[in-house]
């Protein structure tokens, strides 16, 4: 268990729906990171925040969003959800120092139908 | 551009042979290489990492890497394989230089340990 956790495990919606994932860091660790995991994309990096700032965004859709809170949660927000959007999307946690480990959350599994 | 390969979809090796993951890597700079292991329907867990000094790196459930700058290589290896290591691996790269702290990952090898 790396102590990162993601709610829900699986969310099935349909297409042009919302949706909120959600991630509680590790205890201590500032920065929260969004990966997407999917078939044709491989992994790729979403966005990071850093105690409530946005630190980088990647590959991240302008329909996607997303924040951390002053407890350090992060939310990613999905909206006009299309098909393609089925993946799973994972939440790391690091100290945020150099070179410091992600820990990864279990994922939340996203179904679009 | 950072980038990260593992040129083999699939690895197949039996039970108590040794085994070897590759992955090589392009970044600006000293890179921070990772490993990490996925199991079916479970999240990614940290193996081990190399950032400076002994070019053998020492992980998780017995597993090693060693970081090769001339080749640009970091592979992931282990003496004596367990059908328990059957997962999915990935290699990650960062730049220190980078104005972010994303991870660049590879595209997975499958490692298969047959009985």
């Amino acid at each position: 268990d790396s102590g990162v956790t993601q709610t829900p495990k699986h969310l099935i919606t349909a297409t042009g729906q919302r949706v909120t994932l959600r991630c509680s860091p590790r205890s201590g660790d500032l920065s929260v990171y969004w990966y997407q995991q999917s078939l044709d994309q491989g992994l790729q990096f979403l966005i990071q925040y850093y105690n409530g700032e946005e630190r980088a965004k990647g590959n991240i859709l302008e329909r996607f969003s997303a924040q951390q809170f002053p407890d350090l949660h992060s939310e990613l927000n999905l909206s006009s959800l299309e098909l393609g959007d089925s993946a799973l999307y994972f939440c790391a946690s690091s100290q945020d120092r150099d070179a410091d480990t992600q820990y990864f959350g279990p994922g939340t599994r996203l179904t679009v139908l | 551009a950072q980038s990260v390969a593992q040129p083999e979809d699939q690895v197949n090796v039996a039970e108590g042979n040794p085994l070897t993951v590759k992955c090589t890597y392009s970044v600006s700079g000293n890179p921070y290489l990772f490993w990490y292991v996925q199991y079916p329907n479970r999240g990614l867990q940290f193996l081990l990492k190399y950032i400076t000094g002994d070019n053998l790196v020492k992980g998780s459930y017995g597993f090693e890497a060693e970081f090769n700058k001339s080749q640009t290589s970091f592979h992931l290896k282990k003496p004596s394989a367990l059908v328990s290591d059957s997962a999915l691996y990935f290699c990650a790269v960062r730049s220190p230089r980078s104005n972010t702290d994303k991870l660049i990952f590879g595209t997975g090898t499958r490692l298969q340990v047959f009985p």
